[in-house]
């Protein structure tokens, strides 16, 4: 069974940059759409961007200034930076696979941002 | 850019029949996706192509799509249906994207 497992620092301070890896376990990182998305406590989900095997990317707009995916196949994971960060970055974030619908969900990491 | 607009709550009594709605420009021309999400956890995908529902997603969960507006409907609604649920399409209409609504709190008297 096809598992996601995400990893990364967990506390920044202001103006540091966000770095998160997501692994595929049990399936590969090839022919799949590899998308991020971050909650912030209490709100909504928001889409931040998405990867393909072949490294092409699109980001959410109010976003794009900041984040960079990258993926490597030979490793099955895929990574997100974002530089920059604010109070406002603080979320549990999340990878997922698929498009249009996003079929399979990592476990979420908590991300907090304080000085 | 598009926008997804989803009612904050919906409650209804157990056995009842719950429906979230997401309204959107003309969604009846896309393709609108539901997730699930329990406190604490990741959400989990209960509907996709407007209607069509994943492997182990109960068949009480069903969905539509038409005009202006999708709607998620869960029948016979049980105590573990009470979570947060999503709806999301991806807009091509520009940088192609994933959106989400705002999401609704269903609560399960």
């Amino acid at each position: 069974q096809v598992q996601l497992q995400q990893w990364g620092t967990g506390l920044l301070k202001p103006s540091e940059t966000l770095s998160l890896t997501c692994a595929v376990y049990g399936g590969s990182f090839s022919g799949y759409y590899w998308s991020w998305i971050r909650q912030p406590p209490g709100k909504g989900l928001e889409w931040i961007g998405v990867i393909t095997d072949s490294g092409s990317t699109n980001y959410n707009p109010s976003l794009k200034s900041r984040v960079s995916l990258s993926g490597d196949t030979s490793k099955n994971h895929f990574s997100l930076k974002l530089t920059s960060v604010t109070a406002a970055d603080t979320a549990v974030y999340y990878c997922a696979r698929g498009r249009p619908a996003l079929i399979l969900w990592g476990q979420g990491t908590v991300v907090t941002v304080s000085s | 850019s598009y926008v997804l607009t989803q009612p904050p709550s919906v409650s209804v009594a157990p056995g009842k029949t719950a429906r979230i709605t997401c309204g959107g420009d003309n969604i009846g021309d896309k393709s609108v996706h539901w997730y699930q999400q329990e406190p604490g956890q990741a959400p989990v995908l209960v509907i996709y192509y407007d209607s069509d529902r994943p492997s182990g997603i109960p068949e009480r969960f069903s969905g539509s799509n038409s005009g202006n507006t999708a709607t998620l409907t869960i029948s016979r609604v049980e105590a573990g249906d009470e979570a947060d649920y999503y709806c999301q399409v991806w807009d091509h209409s520009s940088d192609s994207h994933a959106i989400f609504g705002g999401g609704t709190k269903l609560t399960v008297l």
